[in-house]
């Protein structure tokens, strides 16, 4: 079953815009990741976020943690045609060595 | 240094076949876990395999088994298809670390089932 929901499903900007893009979990985690999949073929990891971390920075990404509301989001600034692809968050737990992983969103990142 | 491959890249079976479906991992992982995707959804977790054991299961009936050779390598079978089967299976591989681990996915291998 999916741990984590997606929010919004779709999203669609313009080039140089800022995305966001947010996860809910259910359960407690050990960590949070976000995944990106370009067509529907691998996914690439983008960022790890443990659970005692807020916030983390990686070049243009920026994810936030809060473990109080369950959630999780993703800012991807100045954006370009290349961002176009879906994200998925995934939440690893303590005891479990699955990750759950969340519907997605589809990010369309218009030129 | 290769990433994770899997094979082939795209199969098409009929309903009641077998499948045997390929996966390499990174240079230097150990951990193989084994995903499907269908369309418009994420990657639900079928299995992950540890020194040759299949360590965790997911939600997946037994028609879903595994492999993993001593090279690390795995396999991954699945009998009696249904027409539900069809979509992205895909590999992914990590060091052991138990619960927090990045891991490395592959192409995927694209099933389709008549």
């Amino acid at each position: 079953s999916q741990q984590g929901e997606e929010d919004p499903q779709a999203l669609s900007i313009q080039e140089g815009e800022n995305a966001t893009m947010n996860c809910s979990y259910k359960t407690s985690i050990n960590n949070l990741q976000w995944y990106r999949q370009n067509s529907g073929r691998g996914l690439v990891h983008l960022i790890l976020i443990r659970s005692n971390e807020r916030e983390k920075h990686s070049g243009r990404l920026r994810v936030t943690l809060d473990t109080s509301k369950k959630s999780s989001s993703l800012l991807i600034t100045a954006s370009r045609a290349a961002d176009t692809a879906s994200y998925f968050c995934a939440t690893a737990s303590y005891n479990n060595n699955d990750m759950r992983f969340g519907a997605g969103t589809r990010l369309t990142v218009k030129p | 240094d290769a990433g994770v491959t899997q094979s082939p890249t795209h199969l098409i079976k009929t309903r009641g076949q077998q499948v045997t479906l390929r996966c390499s991992p990174k240079s230097g992982h150990d951990t193989v876990s084994w995903y499907q995707q269908a369309l418009g959804q994420g990657p639900q977790f079928i299995f992950q395999y540890y020194e040759e054991e299949e360590r965790q299961r997911g939600n997946f009936p037994d028609r879903f088994s595994g492999h993993q050779f001593p090279n690390y390598s795995s396999e991954l079978n699945v009998n009696a298809l249904l027409l539900g089967d069809s979509a992205l299976y895909l590999c992914a591989s990590s060091w052991n670390t138990w619960g927090s681990y990045e891991q490395y996915f592959g192409p995927g291998t694209r099933l389709t089932v008549t």
